[in-house]
């Protein structure tokens, strides 16, 4: 089955940081490739999606790459902010009714 | 948009005791799922259901698990013998035909 590591967190920046937050993954086959958030007290929400080599998803300043050759998925973001705080969880998917599997969550906390 | 709403937002139980938690997925959704995540864990699969019968499970989705989609609109988990280290934050998830989850805010379960 799909599996994914995560850098370990917490991961504390200050305000207008430069974030990365690396992924890589294992697949049969070429998943698509998420990242999801959880604000405190919430449920996960996607926050990006890639579907095949290449190709670049972005949200709310957040960028991350389909990496087919190096099997990651790192997420970035130029100028993090206070309300950037939160889990951030990257998860393949290989498609059909296959579970999404998620990795083990990156906390960030940005710092005024 | 949508969501998935989930409900009670928190459950407390004596263990050994029957729980429901329930789920109401977006209406035109296809695959649903649970997921759990224990205080400061990852998230973790526990079943994914399509055409009305389990299409995956894992192995923490023991005979004490159990799932339901009794009307067409609920999706139900029910932990029959609630042990403490059933005591996680539960999520319950759709999707369409397509990729992206929708989760909901999740049910608190304490087990005491």
């Amino acid at each position: 089955g799909d599996s994914v590591t995560q850098m370990e967190g917490p991961v504390t920046l200050s305000e207008e940081a430069f974030l990365t937050i690396n992924c890589t993954y294992t697949a049969t086959g070429y998943p698509s490739l998420f990242w999801y958030v959880q604000y405190p007290g919430e449920g996960l929400q996607l926050l990006l999606k890639a579907t095949k080599a290449d190709d670049k998803g972005s949200n709310k300043g957040f960028e991350a790459t389909y990496r087919k050759e190096t099997t990651s998925f790192h997420l970035e973001k130029g100028s993090v902010q206070v309300s950037d705080s939160a889990v951030y969880f990257c998860a393949p998917y290989s498609g059909g009714y296959q579970k999404v599997t998620f990795g083990t969550g990156t906390k960030l906390q940005v710092i005024p | 948009e949508p969501e998935v709403t989930q409900t009670p937002s928190h459950q407390v139980t004596q263990m050994g005791q029957e729980v429901i938690l329930r789920c109401v997925p977006i209406s035109n959704h296809l695959y649903f799922y649970w997921y759990r995540q224990i205080l400061g864990q990852k998230v973790e699969f526990l079943v994914s259901f399509y055409n009305n019968e389990i299409s995956e499970k894992s192995e923490i989705f023991d005979d004490q698990f159990s799932v339901e989609r009794p009307d067409g609109s609920n999706f139900t988990l029910k932990i029959r013998s609630t042990k403490l280290e059933d005591s996680a934050m539960y999520f319950c998830a759709s999707r369409p035909g397509d990729e992206k989850l929708f989760f909901g805010s999740g049910t608190q379960l304490s087990v005491l």
